[in-house]
């Protein structure tokens, strides 16, 4: 049974920082890989996913990196900004199964 | 496309009393799934459809809890009767081939 591990569960950085968000799961037999962001009271929004043949997806100031040998994946966020601040879910597709999700990690970037 | 539409927004009831939460998928997606998330079990799969046909219901926590699909276009989870350990954010979210999903605003439901 897949499940999905982040670490840390919270994290608070000063704007301007860069910072790593940390993704491992069980299996690495994976179709993908998505981050998710969710915002106080509302819903996820997809913010990168990441094929099982590909190591990494850029968009603005953030990266995701996808190692599946060794279980894990990376989000790196660039000069964070306040509005940076959010719940960073990560989830893995895989086998039959749809979406396993991890239980996030909350970031404050304070100004 | 106005994203997947959930409704009620909020809902707080008494217990015993029926619940049912809607959803509307992303037009021409052929995937939907219901979730429920908790602070203490996170983000948890209830069910999911293909082509409003229930693939896989394992995630449904009792016999309480039932959903259907009656056309591609809606969606219902009714739980009933509800207990307060029912409360939680309940999301309902929508895929055109099951490998990215497009999820709803969310209905936060509080069961007294």
């Amino acid at each position: 049974k897949q499940e999905v591990t982040q670490i840390p569960a919270a994290l608070s950085v000063p704007e301007g920082e860069n910072l790593v968000l940390n993704c491992s799961f069980t299996d690495s037999a994976i179709y993908n890989l998505q981050w998710f962001r969710q915002d106080p009271g509302k819903g996820l929004t997809s913010l990168l996913l990441i094929q099982s043949s590909q190591r990494e997806q850029t968009s603005g100031r953030l990266n995701a990196s996808l190692d599946k040998s060794s279980g894990r994946s990376t989000l790196y966020i660039a000069a964070s900004q306040p509005g940076d601040s959010a719940t960073y879910l990560c989830a893995v597709l895989s086998g039959n199964t749809p979406l396993v999700f991890g239980k996030g990690t909350r970031l404050s970037v304070i100004a | 496309d106005a994203g997947v539409i959930q409704s009620p927004r909020h809902e707080v009831t008494e217990m015993g009393q029926e619940v049912t939460l809607r959803c509307k998928p992303i037009s021409g997606h052929d995937y939907l799934f219901w979730y429920r998330q908790t602070m203490m079990r996170g983000l948890e799969l209830l069910i999911y459809f293909n082509n409003n046909v229930p693939i896989d219901d394992s995630g449904m926590p009792e016999d309480r809890f039932s959903a259907k699909m009656p056309n591609a276009s809606f969606s219902t989870l009714k739980i009933q009767p509800s207990e307060p350990r029912d409360s939680a954010v309940y999301f309902c979210a929508s895929s055109p081939q099951g490998y990215e999903q497009y999820f709803g605003p969310g209905t936060r439901l509080t069961v007294t």
